[in-house]
């Protein structure tokens, strides 16, 4: 089957403007990840969601940023009033379980100005 | 908290050659290490994982790693480079496969 999705794959927001990234894990998983990757840098974790229920967003930079999955599923990454330190690749990755493989997708690859 | 450190950010080898990527790791507890490989414009790619059965532990395209607790080492190793394998290659732990904390990652470079 298909594997994670990410949308849009390229985004480019002035300083100050709001954004929202979208994640479409594999069907059927469970467990669902978001992580930052800085240039040059490796993944850092951001949040996990099991299900719906977001149990950990002990990674989240600032209050700026927010993330959710109501239904389970398709999960949303959302960054308000945008810093050019967010400048940065957004990945995320889902797992059957939260001990199983994790799947990543593409990436989202943020640009502030 | 866990972590782990990769030593040389930057690996060149000659086409046939051996690859090794060192890694090591902390960890006060029994940790699940990982390699991923990371191409160009593209998502992370599991290359194998260790979970305190086997120390020697084979991944895909023909690279391996061994679990060394005295060395506190996880050192990716493949006999014979290939040029599709230059990569960006990151190593990972976590406790109980939860969140995963990446090394700094290493940018392999293979030559003809």
């Amino acid at each position: 089957g298909a594997g994670v999705s990410q949308s849009p794959r390229y985004k480019v927001a002035k300083r100050g403007q709001d954004v929202a990234l979208r994640c479409d894990p594999i069907s059927g998983h469970v467990s669902l990840f978001w992580y930052q990757q800085a240039l040059g840098q490796g993944p850092e974790f951001l949040t996990y969601f099991q299900n719906e229920a977001q149990l950990d967003k002990s990674g989240l930079p600032s209050d700026r940023f927010f993330a959710e999955r109501p239904e389970g599923s398709v999960s949303t990454l959302k960054i308000q009033r945008t810093q050019q330190e967010d400048s940065a690749v957004y990945l995320c990755a889902s797992s059957l379980d939260r001990a199983e493989t994790q799947y990543f997708g593409p990436g989202t690859r943020l640009l502030v100005l | 908290a866990q972590s782990v450190t990769q030593l040389g950010s930057h690996v060149s080898v000659s086409e046939g050659a051996l690859v090794l990527l060192r890694c090591n790791y902390s960890s006060s507890v029994p940790p699940y290490l990982f390699w991923y490989v990371q191409y160009p414009n593209q998502g992370l790619q599991l290359l194998l994982k260790y979970t305190s059965a086997a120390t020697l532990v084979k991944g895909i395209n023909g690279f391996e790693a061994e679990f060394k607790k005295s060395e506190t080492s996880f050192h990716l190793t493949k006999p014979s480079a290939h040029m599709s394998d230059a990569a960006e290659y990151f190593c990972a732990v976590s406790d109980a496969g939860y969140a995963l904390n990446f090394g700094k990652g290493t940018s392999l470079l293979v030559t003809p």
